[in-house]
């Protein structure tokens, strides 16, 4: 059973540029969850996903940042017009159903940044 | 809200000494706490958890005790080695409904041979 996968594993954008962030679940996960890690510090949670459903996005900064987890194909991170402040590691994590989020499994990140 | 206070590090230790790496937690009711273990360049992997208070997580030779009258879930390992260098994460999952988990900052352990 693959782990959680993200792509792609770095990525390089110019300041004004979008960035997508793709993240595809365990098999049989249909929860997923978005953190970011500035450097040095520890994981912020952004959004909680199910499939079609944004459950809970009260860690997503209002402007710039979207998600989806569509019913078919990975979740992805949008984030538009990017800065430098955005520069940071962005982990996916994903959970089984009826699991309550005790479970969470960890992608490798996508770490992006900004010039 | 939900929080956790987690040690400062770095820690550097010799092989085969005792680690411990301090957590203390803010929460309400009985939350779940976990700590996470991540190697350079890489995501956050599971090290152990614990879901009730006076519960024991224990792996690889690791083991935090939820202690709810100290609000703490220390991590301890009787003889670290080299390949326990990484940096450690305490985190827990509240109980108000939200399925985030709230992390440490994180403590940068370096074992030297």
């Amino acid at each position: 059973n693959a782990g959680v996968m993200q792509n792609p594993r770095h990525l390089v954008r110019r300041r004004g540029q979008e960035a997508r962030l793709r993240c595809s679940p365990m098999k049989g996960h249909s929860h997923v969850y978005w953190y970011r890690q500035l450097p040095e510090e520890g994981l912020k949670f952004m959004v909680y996903l199910q499939k079609e459903n944004i459950i809970d996005e009260s860690g997503m900064p209002k402007e710039r940042f979207s998600a989806e987890f569509p019913k078919e194909g990975p979740s992805i991170l949008r984030i538009q017009q990017v800065v430098r402040g955005d520069s940071a590691a962005y982990f996916c994590a994903s959970s089984p159903p009826l699991a309550g989020g005790i479970e969470q499994y960890f992608g490798p990140g996508t770490r992006l940044t900004v010039t | 809200g939900d929080s956790v206070t987690q040690m400062e590090g770095p820690v550097t230790l010799s092989e085969e000494a005792f680690l411990t790496i301090n957590c203390t937690y803010t929460a309400t009711g009985y939350p779940s706490l976990f700590w996470y273990v991540q190697y350079p360049g890489e995501g956050l992997q599971l090290l152990l958890k614990a879901t009730k208070a006076d519960d024991k997580g224990s792996n690889k030779g690791f083991e935090a005790t939820y202690r709810k009258e100290t609000t703490s879930f220390h991590l301890e390992k009787g003889s670290v080695q080299v390949s326990d260098s990484a940096v450690y994460f305490c985190a827990l999952r509240g109980v108000t409904g939200a399925n985030n988990l709230f992390f440490g900052t994180g403590t940068r352990l370096t074992v030297i041979p």
